[in-house]
């Protein structure tokens, strides 16, 4: 079983501070995780993803984000918040070892304020 | 990584009618995956669909309701069956990439009248 949970539906950041969404996951088993960004009336854009390989895994847009098993976390970061980062972002866990289900959190919504 | 196409982007339907969706992929895929997302809550998997074999349903997900074709390794269909308001939601076809990855289509935002 695999689950994931993010804390804080509706996060709000000045433009230019630092963006930090949290991601906790559960998995029976090592787990893959994702960070997806959602603009309004689009599809899900993959932002960065963990595959057992480097802990601290960097993506699109200057976001990054640190596997930390010890913590259970997949915490999504970026130093300095831009106005175009105003989406609503997803964590998702599957299992390793291939093409496994995807089990996404329930997503916050970012709100960057000028 | 594949690009994805997906149609309708939106329809308006009367209740007990039928819609097709449509997902079309730039490359051949082996696994793609249906999704629905309700209104301000998260992605839930329908189904798997890979070529030659019947969908695998996630719990709470029916043939009957939600039949899926996969007839090659570049398009499937969902159809949204005898449709309620309930089925008012964003659909979104998934595909699994070359590095453990998933691209997802645009989604098809439907309303159910």
């Amino acid at each position: 079983a695999q689950s994931v949970t993010q804390l804080g539906s509706h996060v709000s950041v000045s433009e230019g501070a630092l963006v930090l969404l949290r991601c906790n996951y559960s998995s029976s088993v090592p787990p893959y995780l994702f960070w997806y960004v959602q603009y309004p009336n689009q599809g899900l854009q993959l932002l960065l993803k963990y595959t057992s390989a480097a802990t601290l895994v960097k993506g699109i847009n200057g976001f990054e984000a640190e596997f930390k098993k010890s913590e259970t976390s997949f915490h999504l970061t970026k130093p300095s918040a831009h106005m175009s980062d105003a989406a609503e972002y997803f964590c998702a866990v599957s299992q390793s070892g291939g093409y496994q289900k995807v089990t996404f959190g329930i997503g916050t919504k970012l709100q960057v304020i000028p | 990584s594949a690009v994805i196409s997906q149609k309708p982007s939106r329809d308006i339907c009367q209740r007990g009618t039928s819609l097709t969706i449509q997902c079309q992929v730039d490359s051949q895929v082996t696994m793609m995956f249906w999704y629905r997302q309700q209104p301000g809550q998260s992605l839930t998997l329908i189904a798997t669909a890979n070529q030659g074999s019947e969908a695998t349903y996630e719990s709470g997900f029916v043939i009957d309701k939600f039949p899926i074709s996969r007839p090659n390794l570049t398009f499937s269909t969902l159809t949204v069956s005898n449709m309620s308001p309930e089925d008012s939601s964003i659909y979104l076809c998934s595909v699994a990439t070359g590095d453990y990855g998933y691209t997802f289509g645009s989604g098809t935002r439907l309303t159910v009248v």
